[in-house]
């Protein structure tokens, strides 16, 4: 099965960019989505297709993906940013994978 | 607005069954798949399976093979997630989600059902 390996932490002051990054097996070929999701929450969509945002979501959110990595890029971090994210693919082979999740801390 | 909205919390023994319901509003309900994610307490996101809304076809989980069972009722607007043979490791949020179907991602989710497997 298709593993997506993320840091289990990632800590920013705020006001800098925060750095979340998913890695797998040529990751580069599949579509990467990203989800934020807050303590007692339903998760939120906040990437899809690698790099696209969904209406609603600030631009401060942005991704990218090549090779090995997908990255989810937030600038200019809130003290409201501060949640679970978690990365997914689908592939036909395999469905849909969640990554086991990384807990962004605003200082 | 698009929402989906799950049915309430559930304790069970284990061996027992459980049936969760989630009902969507506010966009057609068969144009769309709903999959269903549950997440253990402190743990990450866990896909269990997807059923299409258009036609009832479905994928689960090869781990809940056997176990899991997805339906619809289009009448309602309703997708059902029943699991089987309950284990303490079963005890978890389970969350319905709606597939957008282009880029294969959840873009709305239910609200979660806590589900307790205790004897």
């Amino acid at each position: 099965s298709y593993v997506l390996t993320q840091p289990p932490s990632v800590s920013v002051a705020p006001g800098q960019t925060a750095r979340i990054t998913c890695g797998g097996n040529n990751i580069g070929s599949k579509s990467v989505h990203w989800y934020q999701q807050k303590p007692g929450q339903a998760p939120v969509l906040v990437v899809y297709d690698d790099s696209d945002r969904p209406s609603g979501i600030p631009e401060r959110f942005s991704g990218s993906n090549s090779g090995n990595t997908a990255t989810l890029t937030i600038s200019r971090v809130e003290a409201g940013d501060e949640a679970d994210y978690y990365c997914q693919v689908w592939d036909s082979s395999t469905d849909w994978v969640f990554g086991g999740g990384t807990k962004l801390t605003v200082l | 607005q698009v929402q989906l909205v799950q049915s309430g919390a559930e304790v069970k023994k284990p061996g027992a069954s459980v049936k969760v319901s989630c009902k969507a509003s506010g966009y057609t309900f068969t144009s769309y798949g709903i999959s269903w994610v549950r997440q253990a307490p402190g743990q990450g996101l866990e896909w269990m399976g997807w059923i299409s809304a258009y036609n009832g076809n479905t994928n689960y989980a090869q781990k809940l093979q056997g176990r899991v069972t997805m339906t619809t009722d289009t009448s309602t607007s309703t997708a059902y997630m029943e699991l089987r043979s309950l284990r303490s490791d079963d005890t978890a949020v389970y969350y319905c989600a709606r597939v957008w179907g282009g880029p294969n991602a959840f873009d709305i989710w239910g609200q979660g059902t806590m589900v307790t497997v205790s004897s």
